[in-house]
């Protein structure tokens, strides 16, 4: 079946280290992205990717990284310079910018 | 500054009722609306929207767009409890930009 994997679903780490989490997606989309979500907010753009070895910063990037090796993974690191991690994270793809996305499960994030 | 606004942010209504979200926007060069359902993790997509005045509908769902005045409604008709998610609305910006923002979200809670 064809879709977008995040794992793992729920992550705890200690203040000080960095964590990645894993997108992965056999839609075949070139763009992929990773949205922050925090209660009663709504979705807020950390890096998007339009396609391989191309990524771009959103609105809230400062502490995050990414890398886009293979058009199927896009992998999210949250850095010890990240300030206030615990939170929702989704990965999602579409085939374009201008299309409707497709959203993994998310991962949660917790610091502890 | 780009902005989306969802009102209400929470909406407690029982069964058969019908109910009504609002998306309001101001931004720089729209391209597209799009509503997503989300009820517990991964949102999923309901409609999007590109033309003012064309209702989309898809069973007890509609949404119109008003791009004059700046606003969609989604409409649900003879509520379920199934019905219950967070409602998301997005807003497509300028495709050279390939920018997506997101409003906070209606949390709809659908009595038996």
């Amino acid at each position: 079946d064809g879709g977008i994997t995040q794992s793992p679903k729920y992550l705890f780490r200690k203040e000080g280290q960095n964590v990645t989490l894993s997108c992965e997606q056999n839609l075949n989309h070139d763009a992929m992205y990773w949205y922050r979500q925090d209660p009663g907010q709504g979705l807020r753009l950390i890096y998007y990717s339009q396609i391989v070895n191309d990524f771009q910063k959103g609105d809230i990037a400062e502490g995050y990284s990414v890398s886009r090796e293979k058009k199927e993974s896009f992998p999210l690191t949250v850095t010890s310079a990240q300030k206030n991690p615990t939170a929702f994270y989704l990965c999602a793809s579409s085939i374009d910018r201008r299309g409707r996305a497709f959203f993994g499960q998310g991962t949660r994030l917790t610091v502890v | 500054e780009d902005k989306v606004v969802q009102s209400p942010l929470s909406l407690v209504v029982h069964e058969g009722d019908t109910v009504t979200l609002n998306c309001s926007y101001e931004v720089t060069n729209f391209r597209s609306l799009l509503w997503y359902k989300q009820e517990k993790k991964a949102p999923t997509f309901l409609f999007m929207l590109t033309s003012s005045g064309i209702e989309k509908k898809s069973g007890r769902l509609s949404s119109i767009l008003d791009k004059k005045e700046l606003f969609s409604i989604l409409n649900i008709t003879a509520t379920q409890t199934g019905d219950s998610a967070v409602y998301l609305c997005a807003v497509g910006i300028s495709y050279n930009n390939n920018d997506m923002r997101f409003g906070a979200g209606t949390r709809l809670t659908v009595k038996p």
